[in-house]
């Protein structure tokens, strides 16, 4: 297992369209969640799936966004008529029920930029 | 949630150690300590836990008082490798990672 992959890595789009991004987490792990990262601060928590349902959404996920995880695998983030405020590192990461806090593997993020 | 007070930036030099101290006055009985950190374009990756008194690991220790109100991660003799943002983070062991702001390192040759 190779860890938790993002997929693209970088992005741009222009103001009002809609992207979709994919984690493919490690395969065991049941719990997905996504964040986002601007410049200078830390992650913030998005949602997160224990397998297919998602269990919670942060206020931060407006109704532009969406995520699934169909299958209780990879899972897509979706952002419909994008902003220049969304520009920002999406970062997913997964973890096993039971593992803990130290127990969270992260990818390496997709860069979005809305011009 | 408790919420977490770390200083923003530190800088140090090659050999030392670095000492990188967090507030945390409202930790509740069932919380934890957590150290992430994070490299320029990665994601964050765990470091170190602990609950209460010392904990030690090949990268780091994390020191924590009988009062728990505050934390200190100790990295020995960093390098220039281990320029990063460390994060602190407080929490039960079922809850998600909230991130603060965490403390931008350099360490400089």
């Amino acid at each position: 297992d190779t860890g938790v992959s993002q997929d693209p890595r970088h992005k741009i789009t222009k103001r009002g369209q809609n992207v979709t991004f994919r984690c493919d987490p490690i395969s065991e792990h049941n719990r997905l969640y996504w964040y986002r990262q601007t410049l200078g601060q830390g992650p913030e928590f998005l949602t997160y799936f224990q397998n297919e349902a998602q269990l919670e959404k942060s206020r931060l996920l407006s109704d532009r966004f969406s995520a699934e995880r169909p299958k209780g695998s990879f899972s897509t983030l979706e952002i419909q008529r994008t902003e220049q405020g969304d520009s920002a590192m999406y970062l997913c990461a997964s973890s096993l029920l039971g593992a803990g806090r130290y127990g969270y593997t992260f990818g390496s993020g997709t860069r979005l930029t809305v011009v | 949630l408790a919420k977490t007070t770390q200083p923003i930036s530190m800088d140090s030099y090659e050999g030392q150690e670095v000492n990188i101290t967090c507030s945390h006055n409202n930790i509740a009985t069932n919380d934890y300590i957590t150290w992430y950190q994070q490299f320029p374009s990665q994601g964050p990756r765990f470091i170190i836990q602990g609950y209460k008194t010392k904990v030690t690991n090949e990268v780091a220790s994390l020191f924590i008082p009988a009062d728990r109100k505050s934390s200190t991660l100790s990295l020995p003799r960093v390098s220039l490798s281990d320029t990063a943002v460390y994060y602190c983070l407080v929490g039960d062991e079922g809850g998600k990672l909230i991130f603060g702001q965490g403390t931008e390192l350099s360490v400089k040759p």
